[in-house]
């Protein structure tokens, strides 16, 4: 069972242009939903996070937008440049628990 | 921000060796530290919660045997590959959290291990 359910697989956008990804989540328990992006050879590192009781969050050009009754959450990249390029992994943990992490979205920002 | 360090970043080994990949978290303390396993293209896969001070916690699946991982600190983690074999080749990461906190983990840089 998937707990936390990422889209799309892979993205395409041209620079300058808005990326949208987007994630569903199961456990109405989570209580922490970040945004991790990924350089190939690195260890992910966290974007942006923000927890249910706010409906959005922004800082820079990266907005994490959060709908509770919904269960799905979507982070909007502003701009998009080509050094954004890199793989996004949106997750969800519940207090002290690790983190359940999505499959990835492979975001590619062409020039 | 706090800092998670992983050593090596990478390393090549014949298959039956064994190799140890510590992580530390340099300006904070950690009680608990996760480590995860990362094929290419995939997502992280969590194989372990390494406590302090006590033993680790293995998800289904993964062989502790094989993968034995100590926790002597608050800011060391060790995770040993033992009679490593061309299939345990993969992207190991660590993370931790600030003792205390919840939410947030830090990330190391992960070790490429490569088996021959």
């Amino acid at each position: 069972q998937q707990q936390v359910k990422q889209s799309p697989q892979s993205l395409i956008v041209q620079k300058g242009g808005i990326s949208i990804i987007n994630c569903a989540y199961e456990n109405t328990a989570f209580d922490y939903f970040p945004w991790y992006q990924q350089f190939p050879g690195k260890g992910p590192a966290l974007l942006i996070a923000i927890r249910p009781d706010v409906s959005e969050k922004k800082e820079g050009r990266f907005t994490i937008s959060f709908n509770k009754s919904a269960k799905q959450f979507s982070l909007h990249i502003m701009d998009s440049q080509p050094g954004d390029s890199a793989t996004y992994f949106c997750a969800a943990s519940r207090g002290y628990s690790t983190l359940t992490f999505g499959k990835g979205t492979m975001l590619l920002v062409s020039p | 921000g706090a800092v998670v360090s992983q050593h090596p970043s990478w390393v090549i080994c014949k298959s039956g060796t064994s190799v140890k990949i510590e992580c530390r978290s340099l300006d904070f303390q950690a009680t608990t530290m996760f480590w995860y396993r990362q094929f290419p293209k995939q997502s992280l896969m969590l194989m372990a919660t390494s406590n302090e001070g006590s033993k680790a916690t293995y998800e289904q699946g993964v062989e502790k045997d094989k993968f034995l991982i100590n926790h002597a600190s608050l800011t060391l983690s060790t995770l040993t590959v033992t009679s490593a074999h061309p299939e345990d080749s993969s992207f190991y990461i660590c993370s931790a959290r600030i003792r205390g906190n919840t939410g947030e983990l830090f990330f190391g840089e992960g070790s490429r291990l490569t088996v021959l």
